[in-house]
């Protein structure tokens, strides 16, 4: 399988725990997201990269929140000291930069669901 | 900023049936209009998209969306429902070069 994938899928942590999310792109795609996903809502985007440079953060990515993708190809995404809040399916996607951005389509990987106890 | 609104949290649909999932949007400049199904337990997975050219884009699994420029839709449409097409539906709009708003979403259910 040659798309976006995620791990683990499913992460049970107690208040006040780290913990770390992986996600691998596509492999030739060059720009990554991460989004946050709460029950009933749409994805909010919270961070993108393009090859290893973090280019972009919405303020929803709190001080406790950060990401890394160190070599251009996978990412990691750690919350540091995890809030009930932070209950949530966290996604990752991938996309190959063109010369249009608008003509970039954004995949999806299956998510990591994330409950804080 | 961009923006789109479901205005319907669901929609019921017998099999066979027509189905519509409606989608309106607010952009400054060029809208750039997806369509994402997303089913239980499973990240989002891509339907079509408008970026210019025909109204009437045509995706994945037999969906297509109008867009129509003067009423600001991009609704979803399908001649023939299927129950395997029950999912929770994304309107989506490209806000910058990395951002994508997504809509609240609407959960279609075709009953057989």
């Amino acid at each position: 399988d040659t798309g976006v994938s995620q791990d683990p899928r499913h992460k049970i942590t107690k208040r006040g725990q780290n913990v770390t999310f992986r996600c691998d792109p596509i492999s030739e795609h060059n720009r990554l997201y991460w989004y946050r996903q709460t029950l009933g809502q749409g994805p909010e985007f919270l961070t993108y990269f393009q090859n290893e440079a973090q280019l972009e953060k919405s303020r929803l990515l709190s001080d406790r929140f950060s990401a890394e993708r160190p070599k251009g190809s996978f990412s990691t995404l750690e919350i540091q000291r995890t809030e009930q809040g932070d209950s949530a399916m966290y996604l990752c996607a991938s996309s190959l930069a063109g010369s249009q951005f608008a003509q970039e389509t954004q995949y999806f990987g299956p998510g990591t669901r994330l409950l804080v106890l | 900023a961009q923006s789109v609104a479901q205005p319907e949290d669901q929609v019921n649909v017998a099999e066979g049936n027509p189905l519509t999932v409606k989608c309106t949007y607010s952009v400054s400049g060029n809208p750039y209009l997806f369509w994402y199904v997303q089913y239980p337990n499973r990240g989002l997975q891509f339907l079509l998209k408008y970026i210019t050219g025909d109204n009437l884009v045509k995706g994945s699994y037999g969906f297509e969306a109008e867009f129509n420029k003067s009423q600001t839709s991009f609704h979803l449409k399908k001649p023939s429902a299927l129950v395997s097409d029950s999912a929770l539906y994304f309107c989506a709009v490209r806000e910058s070069a990395s951002k994508i708003i997504f809509g609240s979403g609407t959960r279609l259910s075709i009953r057989p």
